[in-house]
């Protein structure tokens, strides 16, 4: 079965710029989490979104937020970059009624420069 | 708050030497602990899930054990293919029912033939 896509793989933006990523999750699959990893900080929780509401939210200021779909597909948008927020951003799905951990996608590499 | 602790941050051993890896945690109602592999540039790649402790899980080279205050990876006989960096994270139960995850910084192991 298909797993989780991401898009796209790679951006380079330039700070004060806003950016979109793009999370498909599994079929089947209504809870979708976004990941900021960076080398020191490892990774860190944005936000979770299930049946197109925002159920948990992490430590990150107002720049960063999300939405989710019907289709369960997910979009983060993050406004007047900085180059901070360079990092690898990462979605993950999972089942709500048999929560089994995640699996993720391969991410989307953003360069704020 | 929950916490995660990895450790040690990296890892080198001769293809052969057997090895573990630590994830000490601190969580209020733990539900499961998870480990994870993720490979440079890709979406960490889920391993195993434990739930309980004395429970084991084990894939080929690699066993997980879980106590109630930390789990370990054993890496027996490891070969070049085992190098990435190992993720240990902790499901527990956050406040309006959600699933609430922490993950540790990780583990950077190398395999030198």
């Amino acid at each position: 079965k298909a797993g989780v896509t991401q898009t796209p793989r790679y951006l380079i933006k330039t700070r004060g710029q806003q950016v979109t990523l793009s999370c498909s999750p599994i079929s089947g699959h209504r809870s979708v989490s976004w990941y900021q990893q960076t080398p020191g900080q490892g990774l860190q929780f944005l936000f979770e979104y299930f049946s197109e509401t925002q159920r948990n939210k992490g430590n990150f200021p107002g720049r960063f937020s999300g939405r989710q779909f019907s289709n369960s597909r997910s979009e983060m948008n993050v406004s007047t970059l900085e180059l901070g927020d360079s990092a690898l951003y990462l979605c993950a799905s999972s089942l709500e009624a048999e929560w089994d951990g995640y699996t993720f996608g391969s991410g989307t590499r953003l360069t704020v420069v | 708050e929950d916490q995660v602790t990895q450790s040690p941050e990296a890892l080198r051993l001769q293809e052969g030497e057997s090895s573990s890896l630590n994830c000490s945690y601190t969580v209020s109602g733990l539900r499961g602990l998870f480990w994870y592999r993720q490979d440079p540039g890709k979406g960490p790649e889920f391993l195993f899930t434990l739930y309980s402790a004395g429970e084991e899980k084990e894939k080929e080279r690699l066993k997980a054990t879980l106590t109630k205050k930390e789990s370990f990876l054993h890496i027996t006989a490891p070969k070049p293919e085992d190098s990435a960096t190992y993720l240990c994270a902790v499901q527990a139960a956050g406040s309006g029912g959600y699933q609430k995850v922490t993950f540790g910084t990780g583990t950077k192991l190398q395999v030198i033939p």
